[in-house]
């Protein structure tokens, strides 16, 4: 069965510095999906991120980058020079390709991020 | 592209009412997703289309709940009778195939 944890309930960091939410998952299939998604205080939620698992390069977004190891099943996600509006509850997400292509996503249980001013 | 659109964003209801949520997806997405978020539970899968057919309904917590999906572009959550433990906010998402997921904005469902 495929599970998503996120270790780190809560995170406060000062702004300017920088970051890192963990992830690690679990999964039986050798082709997976993983993403990340952000939830601001508004309450919507907005994706980030999608990495297959083919594909072990980082990925560098601005002040956002994602680390993806398969030798661990992490997927961590850094905020470079934090900002007060990074401050949001970030979800890491995992989705297995089934027989029929007929996934669903599994969420991790979120990290609550406050950049502090 | 208009996005995911849900409806109501708010409801309040008293506890024993019928309650509809409804969601258009993205249009050429064929899955479609219904989510429920809590603070006790987090976000919680409740059910999934695929090509308006329900794949996986395991996360319905009770015979309460049903969904439905007549055709591509809509589908409904009902409720039937609402208890106050339904209180969340419901998110309806939808994706093409195994590329992202997008979310509607949610519906906040109080049920007094």
């Amino acid at each position: 069965a495929q599970k998503v944890t996120q270790a780190q309930t809560e995170i406060s960091v000062v702004e300017k510095e920088d970051v890192t939410l963990d992830c690690v998952y679990e999964t039986r299939d050798t082709t997976y999906y993983l993403f990340w998604y952000k939830q601001p205080p508004s309450g919507e939620l907005v994706f980030l991120i999608r990495r297959n698992s083919f594909d072990e390069q980082n990925e560098i977004s601005g002040r956002y980058s994602w680390n993806f190891q398969k030798s661990t099943s992490s997927f961590n996600f850094t905020i470079t020079a934090s900002q007060v509006v990074d401050s949001a509850v970030y979800f890491c997400a995992l989705s297995e390709v089934g027989y029929s292509s007929a996934s669903k996503i599994i969420f991790g249980s979120g990290t609550r991020l406050s950049i502090r001013p | 592209d208009a996005g995911v659109i849900q409806s109501p964003r708010h409801e309040v209801t008293e506890m024993g009412q019928e309650v509809t949520l409804r969601c258009k997806p993205i249009s050429g997405h064929d899955y479609l997703f219904w989510y429920r978020q809590t603070m006790m539970r987090g976000l919680e899968l409740l059910i999934y289309f695929n090509n308006n057919v329900p794949i996986d309904d395991s996360g319905m917590p009770e015979d309460r709940f049903s969904a439905k999906m007549p055709n591509a572009s809509f589908s409904t959550l009902k409720i039937q009778p609402s208890e106050p433990r339904d209180s969340a906010v419901y998110f309806c998402a939808s994706r093409q195939a195994n590329y992202e997921q997008y979310f509607g904005p949610g519906t906040r469902l109080t049920v007094t």
